[in-house]
């Protein structure tokens, strides 16, 4: 079935620059837009960045821009999120998703990770 | 900062009908037409519920249902049901932002 997973999070210190992955299955990955979105601690849910299906066209939130890039190995079937410079508001669940193609809205989630920033 | 803004809370009774608005903070009104609704459950991932103002994806209830008018987007569940109780949150791309989530609304049923 369709499926998204994601990897990388945990206990990070300020600073450090992990990667998070997002492994696809169940579809076509190479014809899909992706996007990372993030949810802080009971808090409501912030656009991170999307990618194009093919990687030639990338956004982020203000937030994140000059910090974290998106970008995707279709050969892989794997979108990836590289966070440099984390502070302690990127504490966050972070989701990927896949765009609908039929239509607008991200019709696809995985169960996320976690990502803790704290020294 | 969002440019989506939601109401935190709307209530209702089982069977009874409620609407959630999303109001944008652009003037210009040609933003927000691509707006979807999502449905996120404690400690689920979110679910599409509604895409391009008013589809409705395969398998969601049509008990779901979304409009918009002027720069003001809403989500009507009908029949309300226990298991609608979640937060709500619209969602649109944006000339300015790119991409923007609204600040959420949790659906209480009593």
């Amino acid at each position: 079935q369709v499926q998204l997973v994601e990897s990388g999070g945990g206990v990070v210190q300020p600073g450090r620059s992990p990667r998070l992955s997002c492994a696809a299955s169940g579809f076509t990955f190479g014809t899909y837009g992706m996007h990372w979105v993030r949810q802080a601690p009971g808090k409501g849910l912030e656009w991170v960045a999307v990618i194009s299906y093919d990687g030639g066209n990338k956004y982020y939130a203000d937030s994140v821009k000059g910090r974290f890039t998106i970008s995707r190995d279709n050969s892989k079937n794997t979108l990836y999120l590289q966070m440099n410079s984390l502070r302690g508001e990127d504490t966050a669940m972070y989701y990927c998703a896949k765009e609908s193609g039929s239509s607008t809205g991200m019709d696809v989630w995985g169960q996320g990770t976690t990502v803790t920033v704290s020294s | 900062q969002s440019a989506l803004t939601q109401p935190a809370s709307v209530s209702g009774s089982p069977g009874q009908s409620i609407t959630i608005s999303c109001t944008g903070a652009s003037s210009d009104l040609d933003d927000y037409k691509y707006v979807s609704w999502y449905q996120q459950h404690p400690g689920k991932a979110p679910k599409l519920i509604i895409s391009d103002v008013s589809h409705r994806p395969s398998g969601v209830s049509n008990r779901f249902s979304g409009s918009k008018s002027g720069n003001t987007a809403s989500l009507t569940i009908s029949g309300l049901h226990t298991e609608d109780e979640a937060d709500y949150y619209c969602s649109s791309y944006t000339s300015r932002t790119f991409y923007v989530f609204g600040t959420g609304t949790r659906v209480t049923v009593l």
